[in-house]
């Protein structure tokens, strides 16, 4: 079945800190990979995507490239804020089959950032 | 345009009793899910639809129930409440589930709290 597994939290930052939080699959098929952040006491956001092998996803200074090969999609940001203080989660679905539209996710990274 | 509405915020429980979590999107999504959320566990499916009166189960369906009469609503209903469902109860929507690229949008979450 498809799996997620991202790297064990908290992971504690000073502000301007570079942020990697690792995130690795298993899917059968080519799965599109999602992070989504949650905002204390908030629901999930969208914080990017990428639907293909050597896709990048970015969006407000985060990134992440689809990497086949590794099996991985690690978020990356080269400068944290206060404001980036949330749980981030890695997901995935998997395209075709029945899989359509059930996100799996990991099991999510706490993230704080001190300034 | 509300997105995704979940009540109630906060709700307890005894055990045994039932209850219904609402569920509304105003967004004219096919498909709606719900997921729960448990520390260190990350979100995992418990029912999904992909349109009015079609539902199916998820990853941890057992002690729910799913009806979609409408577009709209996708309610979650908890049969005989155990402290085994303490948890945060999310409720997502996304235009179509046969698409992997979908972006799934989520509700601000329901906090149950069975004793």
């Amino acid at each position: 079945g498809n799996s997620v597994t991202q790297m064990e939290g908290p992971v504690t930052l000073s502000e301007e800190a570079f942020l990697t939080i690792n995130c690795t699959y298993t899917a059968t098929g080519y799965p599109s990979l999602f992070w989504y952040v949650q905002y204390p006491g908030e629901g999930l956001q969208l914080l990017l995507k990428a639907t293909k092998a050597d896709d990048k996803g970015s969006n407000k200074g985060f990134e992440a490239t689809y990497r086949k090969e590794t099996t991985s999609f690690h978020l990356e940001k080269g400068s944290v804020q206060v404001s980036d203080s949330a749980v981030y989660f890695c997901a995935l679905i998997r395209a075709g089959g029945t899989s359509y539209g059930k996100l799996t996710f990991g099991q999510g990274t706490i993230l704080t950032v001190h300034p | 345009n509300a997105g995704v509405t979940q009540t109630p915020k906060f709700q307890v429980l005894k055990t045994g009793q039932s209850m219904t979590l609402q569920c509304a999107q105003d967004m004219n999504h096919e498909y709606m899910s719900w997921y729960r959320q448990d520390p260190g566990m990350g979100l995992r499916l418990i029912h999904y639809s992909v349109g009015a009166g079609i539902t199916d189960q998820g990853e941890v369906p057992n002690g729910y129930n799913v009806s979609r009469s409408t577009t709209e609503d996708f309610p979650l209903r908890l049969l005989s409440a155990a402290p085994s469902q303490t948890s945060v109860y999310f409720c997502a929507s996304s235009y179509g589930s046969d698409r992997a690229s979908y972006e799934q949008y989520f509700g601000p979450g329901t906090r149950l709290t069975v004793t």
